[in-house]
């Protein structure tokens, strides 16, 4: 079955410190796998995506095929990094997503 | 450009009842998907319509039903409401029907099943 897996519901963190959300995926074939994030009063967006291997926000995303993972990471968090964060993973010969559970990213001063 | 819209923003039905969720796509986007997010989950799949058809469907009941118009705004159709039917349903639009994975989501209308 394909599913995306997001461990943690609550990472918090201080400001200035490292952090990693963790994604595992189950999928047969190649996958492509996003990051949405949900800032506080707006809409769902796209961070990045694998495929274009770019950073984003200082947030970057490497895929293991071999652990099934597309950890999401940056080494120094801001406060307006505060958000819930979305692992995906594309699905099928049309756009259908399937989403993680999501994890709530809580930068403290 | 206002991104996509969504109405209502927030409504309350009873059980048995029926609604409609409407959707206005980012113009020039042609691809219109819904999706359900219950409290503390992800979104979960239900449609995607591209150039008026259908192209995929997710694990719905048949009380689920959808549809594009001509100009590809996207009507979202639910019978015979369940009390778990509650959630707040995300459409969201995208330029081709392809693998894209680049969604670009409205605010969402926020259902509640009494």
């Amino acid at each position: 079955a394909q599913r995306v897996t997001q461990p943690e519901k609550l990472l918090s963190v201080f400001k200035g410190a490292p952090v990693e959300l963790k994604c595992n995926y189950s999928y047969s074939g190649s996958p492509e796998l996003f990051w949405y994030v949900q800032y506080s009063r707006q809409r769902l967006q796209l961070l990045l995506r694998h495929i274009s291997r770019e950073s984003i926000k200082g947030f970057t995303a490497d895929l293991n095929k071999g652990e099934t993972s597309f950890h999401l990471k940056k080494p120094f968090a801001q406060e307006e990094d505060s958000a819930m964060y979305y692992c995906a993973l594309v699905s099928g010969g049309y756009n259908k997503l399937i989403f993680g559970a999501g994890t709530r990213l809580a930068v403290h001063p | 450009d206002a991104g996509v819209t969504q109405s209502p923003t927030h409504l309350i039905k009873t059980r048995g009842q029926h609604v409609t969720l409407r959707c206005s796509p980012i113009s020039g986007h042609k691809s219109v998907s819904w999706y359900q997010q219950v409290l503390g989950q992800g979104p979960q799949f239900i449609f995607q319509y591209y150039e008026k058809e259908e192209r995929g469907r997710g694990n719905f009941p048949d009380r689920f039903s959808a549809r594009q118009f001509p100009n590809y705004s996207s009507e979202l159709n639910v019978n015979a409401l369940l009390l778990g039917d509650s959630a707040l349903y995300l459409c969201a639009s995208s330029s081709g029907g392809g693998n894209t994975g680049e969604l670009f989501f409205g605010e969402g209308s926020r259902l509640t099943v009494l």
